[in-house]
């Protein structure tokens, strides 16, 4: 069974520094996997989705990338600011289930 | 482009009332559809998937039910309410197995 963990479960960090999330997977069999902002009482929103053959995805401030054979995904954040404050989630699709396994998430808060 | 939407966007319900929580789509076609809650501190859990019209698959036993009338629309029901159902609903919609897009969502309070 797909269990997906994220590291820290929160962090708080000053205006400009850059910083890491860590998500880790137990079984490798995946489609692909996506990084997901959630600020509190709101939707998620879509950040990165990167497919299984490949080793990193970026959009602007973010860079996503994948070892799909260690079961592990990071999303860099270059030059934190406080609207990056918000609920990181990273889900995996897993080729056993055909659906979104998500983590809980870690909080992120940027202070200026 | 796609968009999606949610509504009521808030719900506040008496234990044993029913529920019907709308969802819809635009700008795609036979999109996959997903309904998803989210409780208080705890991760999301997907409730219901469909990928056609009234083809919806259950992931969860529970006191709800999901019904896809249409292509982009998808309705989140129950006929009688407990306490425990409430929480976050969030939908969401996807192109075959690509990347999730998620609306909204609803908070729902069951008194």
């Amino acid at each position: 069974k797909q269990e997906v963990t994220q590291i820290p479960a929160a962090l708080s960090v000053p205006e400009g520094e850059n910083l890491v999330l860590n998500c880790s997977f137990t079984d490798s069999a995946i489609y692909n996997l996506q990084w997901f902002r959630q600020d509190p009482g709101k939707g998620l929103t879509s950040l990165l989705l990167i497919q299984s053959s490949q080793r990193e995805q970026t959009s602007g401030r973010l860079n996503a990338s994948l070892d799909k054979s260690s079961g592990r995904s990071t999303l860099y954040i270059a030059a934190s600011q406080p609207g990056d404050s918000a609920t990181y989630l990273c889900a995996v699709n897993s080729e056993d289930t055909d659906k979104l396994i998500f983590g809980t998430g870690t909080r992120l808060q940027v202070f200026p | 482009s796609q968009t999606i939407h949610q509504w009521p966007a808030t719900l506040v319900q008496p234990v044993g009332s029913p529920l019907s929580l709308e969802c819809t789509v635009e700008g795609t076609s036979n999109p996959n559809l997903y309904w998803y809650r989210q409780a208080a501190g705890r991760g999301l859990q997907l409730l219901f998937y469909s990928v056609g019209i009234g083809q919806i698959s259950s992931e969860v036993p529970q006191n709800l039910s999901a019904s896809r009338p249409q292509d982009r629309q998808f309705i989140l029901s129950s006929k009688k309410l407990l306490l425990s159902d409430s929480g976050f609903y969030l939908c969401a919609w996807s192109e075959g197995i690509n990347e999730q897009f998620f609306g909204p969502g609803t908070r729902l309070t069951v008194l």
